[in-house]
């Protein structure tokens, strides 16, 4: 099935830094969303792109998405402690509808 | 308010005896989807249903089963649980196409 990649799989910040993890896949898409998850609770949905865009910006998040190199990336400017958390991605492409995710990345923002 | 609700939240139980997790969406969507996660592991999935009496495999679905009578409902059935299905299940909906997924607060399911 198609998933994303997460990567780095952890990552510890200070606060008031930037956070960066990037997300791979394998076949062609036709959006790519983000989704964060506190400890032991439901994933949420930050933002979606879609393929044929290359950035968006919600807040203190921006998304960028490669397709030629078939990757995303999600910038969380001037973190915050309250933003630790895992952060995992979701592709949507083609016939495929399954709805997985991968392993994400566990962000700690120290205060 | 639009949101997913799983039953129960906690659940302690002994291996064997069949268990039912209920999942309920109120936003009418077609898609609804199982899985657990367990340390290091992610979120890997069990069943998905694109629709009504429509269900199909995810990447676990052993010790598994599940159906989709209702477009709200979507039940994880564990007929005999065992240890290895310790772990923590979400169930989550969306409707087809492009939209985000809604997810419900999880279900930590220990099997002794």
């Amino acid at each position: 099935s198609q998933q994303g990649e997460e990567d780095p799989q952890a990552l510890s910040i200070q606060e008031g830094e930037n956070a960066t993890m990037n997300c791979s896949y394998k076949t062609s898409i036709n959006n790519l969303q983000w989704y964060r998850q506190n400890s032991g609770r439901g994933l949420v949905h930050l933002i979606l792109i879609r393929s044929n865009e290359r950035e968006k910006h919600s807040g203190r998040l921006r998304v960028t998405l490669d397709t030629s190199k078939k990757s995303s990336s999600l910038l969380i400017t001037a973190s915050r402690a309250a933003d630790t958390a895992s952060y995992f991605c979701e592709l949507r492409g083609g016939s495929n509808y399954k709805l997985t995710f991968g392993k994400g990345t566990l962000l700690t923002v120290n205060p | 308010e639009a949101q997913v609700t799983q039953n129960p939240r906690y659940l302690i139980t002994v291996t064997g005896k069949k268990l039912t997790v209920t999942c309920s969406q109120n936003m009418n969507h077609e898609y609804m989807s199982w899985y657990r996660q367990d340390p290091g592991l992610g979120l890997r999935q069990i069943y998905y249903s694109m629709n009504v009496e429509v269900t199909d495999k995810g990447d676990v679905p052993e010790g598994y089963k599940v159906s989709r009578k209702e477009k709200r409902n979507f039940p994880l059935i564990l007929e005999s649980p065992s240890p290895n299905q310790t772990s923590l299940y979400f169930c989550a909906s969306s409707s087809q196409g492009l939209a985000e997924a809604f997810f419900g607060q999880g279900t930590r399911l220990t099997v002794v």
